[in-house]
């Protein structure tokens, strides 16, 4: 059974036209973690949720918006995107900070 | 100079052999993980490690804290091992993952 789910699996937006992405999550982890990942490149964090504190990376543009309205849900939406923000978009839970982390399959976005 | 260096970066092997990839990190670490990327993105976590050695199955990970090192084995390599690996570590009082650039590994039959 699939632990974490993200959808949709492929999104394809245009330039400029707000986009949301949906995580849930079937394990009650406290924490749930979203992850940008580039052709060729390594995860990166964007920002993670420990239960409904929202924790931002210093680097992640503002551009980017979470919400998390219950344990089970965390959406990731961009607000304007540009081609530089085609990328997979990774979304991972774990029990608490620094435990094993779940990641769901991933949304790739393309951005026309 | 990255925080957690892997290499090599791409490694082909034939099908049986036996693999490693190592992964070195710089600074102060909780755990350290191994994760498995096939194409398609999705993400798995094989191990995480804070000492000594884990092995699931043909899967054997070490590490060393004193030397800052860990390897994944892979015994009896197949063709479905082919994957991108990637080494993170995670250690900071936020629990986020410092990722390595991933190994490319291709299993040839």
């Amino acid at each position: 059974d699939a632990m974490v789910i993200q959808n949709p699996r492929y999104q394809v937006t245009q330039f400029g036209k707000p986009v949301t992405l949906s995580c849930s999550q079937t394990l009650n982890h406290n924490v749930m973690y979203w992850y940008q990942q580039k052709s060729s490149q390594a995860p990166k964090l964007l920002f993670h949720y420990y239960d409904k504190d929202f924790n931002n990376e210093a680097d992640t543009p503002d551009n980017f918006q979470s919400r998390r309205p219950n344990t089970s849900f965390c959406f990731l939406d961009i607000r304007s995107p540009g081609l530089g923000d085609a990328a997979m978009y990774l979304c991972a839970t774990s029990r608490d900070i620094s435990r094993w982390q779940f990641f769901g399959p991933g949304t790739r976005l393309t951005v026309l | 100079k990255n925080e957690v260096e892997q290499s090599p970066q791409n490694l082909t092997a034939q099908e049986g052999e036996f693999i490693t990839i190592n992964c070195s990190y710089s600074v102060g670490i909780s755990a350290l993980h191994w994760l498995q990327q096939h194409p398609g993105g999705g993400i798995v976590s094989l191990f995480m490690l804070s000492s000594g050695k884990k092995k699931h199955g043909r899967l054997i990970a070490t590490i060393n804290i004193q030397e800052k090192h860990s390897s994944l084995h892979i015994t009896a390599s197949h063709p479905r091992d082919s994957a991108v690996y990637i080494c993170a570590v995670s250690g900071g009082s936020q629990g986020n993952l410092i990722f390595g650039k991933g190994t490319k590994l291709s299993v040839k039959p």
